[in-house]
């Protein structure tokens, strides 16, 4: 398809289990997000990335949390020892970037997938 | 201090009536501004994009940027029910990142 894509749409866990979510964005957009959103809640940043690096993880909230994008086209986002916190809906994003003289300049202007929501028991 | 502020609503008009919805942020350098849509159970979906001071209009949509009050508004004309959603508003952080921080969302109703 021509979206965004998240797998699985449904995760369900038990307390201290790895899990692995998906994402594959939009063909020819070089920057990619995961925000995670709690009911009631806007979507919380984690982290994005500009091609294959991470650009900003400063909203990955602990240790446990970690994302990957090695080609610079899909991405894993990577929850280890899950707690009951964790659950929420895990959004990827993905956004084109513009040549700019100091480098890709993001649009800011995100199109998300339709999410991968967590519940850990 | 939140970073983006919004009320959460829900903020309650008739059809046919103008929806403003309101949203103040932190970051004084941030020069990028967005408005989102989210339906219930839906992911979010890009309506508006304002980057200067001032109004910007599409179609029904008014986006209305103050950098001075650090202030950025929607209004929707003529409101319909189907415009019944949450509205989150999106600011980019200052600085060369390309992180956009979300509000908490305001949820308006249009009431038939």
């Amino acid at each position: 398809g021509a979206g965004v894509s998240q797998t699985p749409s449904n995760k369900v866990t038990e307390k201290g289990k790895y899990v692995e979510l998906r994402c594959d964005p939009i063909s020819g957009h070089t920057a990619l997000y995961w925000y995670r959103q709690s009911l009631g809640q806007g979507p919380e940043f984690l982290i994005y990335f500009q091609g294959t690096g991470a650009a900003d993880d400063s909203g990955l909230p602990n240790d446990r949390f970690f994302a990957v994008r090695p080609e610079g086209s899909v991405s894993t986002l990577k929850i280890q020892r899950t707690e009951r916190g964790d659950s929420a809906v895990y959004l990827c994003a993905s956004s084109l970037s513009l040549r700019a003289s100091g480098g890709a300049l993001n649009t800011g202007e995100l199109f998300f997938g339709e999410g991968s929501r967590l519940t850990v028991l | 201090q939140k970073e983006v502020e919004q009320n959460s609503g829900p903020l309650s008009v008739p059809e046919g009536a103008i929806a403003s919805l309101n949203c103040t942020y932190s970051d004084r350098g941030s020069q990028s501004f967005f408005w989102y849509r989210q339906y219930s159970g839906k992911s979010p979906e890009l309506i508006m994009s304002i980057y200067s001071n001032g109004d910007k209009e599409d179609g029904r949509f008014t986006a209305q940027l103050n950098k001075a009050s650090q202030y950025v508004s929607l209004l929707i004309r003529d409101s319909q029910p189907s415009d019944s959603a949450t509205y989150l508003c999106a600011v980019k952080a200052s600085g060369n990142t390309g992180k956009l921080i979300f509000g908490q969302g305001t949820t308006l109703q249009v009431k038939p």
